[in-house]
């Protein structure tokens, strides 16, 4: 199975604050890769898939990049709405395995 | 709209099976791959298998290889999962969710709609 390690496992930021979250793999997945937001009581929901392709309906400034065995999600300006744990999760081959989340907490 | 929408909770004692259902609404049932992925309690995202609700295929994932199982029923639009030899350790909030199109074999696409989870728990 591919394994993903996400880091940092939780970050504190102010409102407006750039964050950054990291995801690698194991081996290589191309661009098979999605992140996920679950908040608080909530059933996860999809933001970005193919790396980089937001989900409709997510606001721009949640972004994705990367390939092989290296990703990142980036919030560029931290909203309080934002308090949240972030997956990401390869899609490359089966079982399409989840990294172990970041929380993202609002200082 | 698009929506699943799960049974309710369940309490079990360790030893017994637990079916959950999860009924698909506002799209064609058949058209989309449905997934299960699980929860413990303070815990991360946990990937169980893969039901092709077409045909009615499975896949698992080795770890409940030999204790899960996924249905569907077409004419209600509905799949279930279930688990037997319940331990303490399968208390979960257990989540149905759809994939990708199941025309062009679209396995690998992301998770778009996720159900409301259903809570497991396991207790004697």
């Amino acid at each position: 199975d591919i394994q993903m390690t996400q880091s940092p496992s939780s970050v504190s930021a102010s409102v407006g604050d750039r964050v950054t979250i990291t995801c690698r793999a194991s081996q290589g997945i191309s661009s098979w890769l999605a992140w996920y937001q679950q908040k608080p009581g909530k059933a996860p929901k999809l933001l970005i898939y193919a790396a980089s392709t937001l989900q409709s309906g997510v606001p721009s400034r949640f972004s994705g990049s990367g390939s092989g065995t290296e990703f990142t999600l980036i919030i560029s300006s931290l909203q309080p709405e934002d308090l949240a744990t972030y997956y990401c999760q390869q899609l490359n081959s089966f079982p399409f395995t989840f990294g172990g989340g970041t929380k993202v907490e609002i200082k | 709209q698009v929506q699943l929408v799960q049974s309710g909770a369940e309490v079990k004692k360790p030893g017994a099976s637990v079916k959950v259902s999860c009924k698909a609404s506002g799209y064609t049932f058949t058209t989309f791959y449905f997934h299960w992925v699980r929860q413990a309690p303070g815990q991360g995202l946990e990937y169980m298998g893969i039901i092709n609700p077409s045909f009615g295929s499975t896949t698992y994932t080795q770890k409940f290889q030999v204790r899960v199982t996924m249905t569907r029923d077409t004419s209600t639009t509905t799949v279930y999962m279930e688990l037997s030899s319940l331990t303490s350790e399968d208390t979960a909030v257990y989540y149905c969710v759809r994939g990708g199109s199941v025309v062009g074999t679209r396995r690998n696409d992301p998770f778009d709609i996720w159900g409301q989870g259903t809570v497991v728990t396991v207790s004697s």
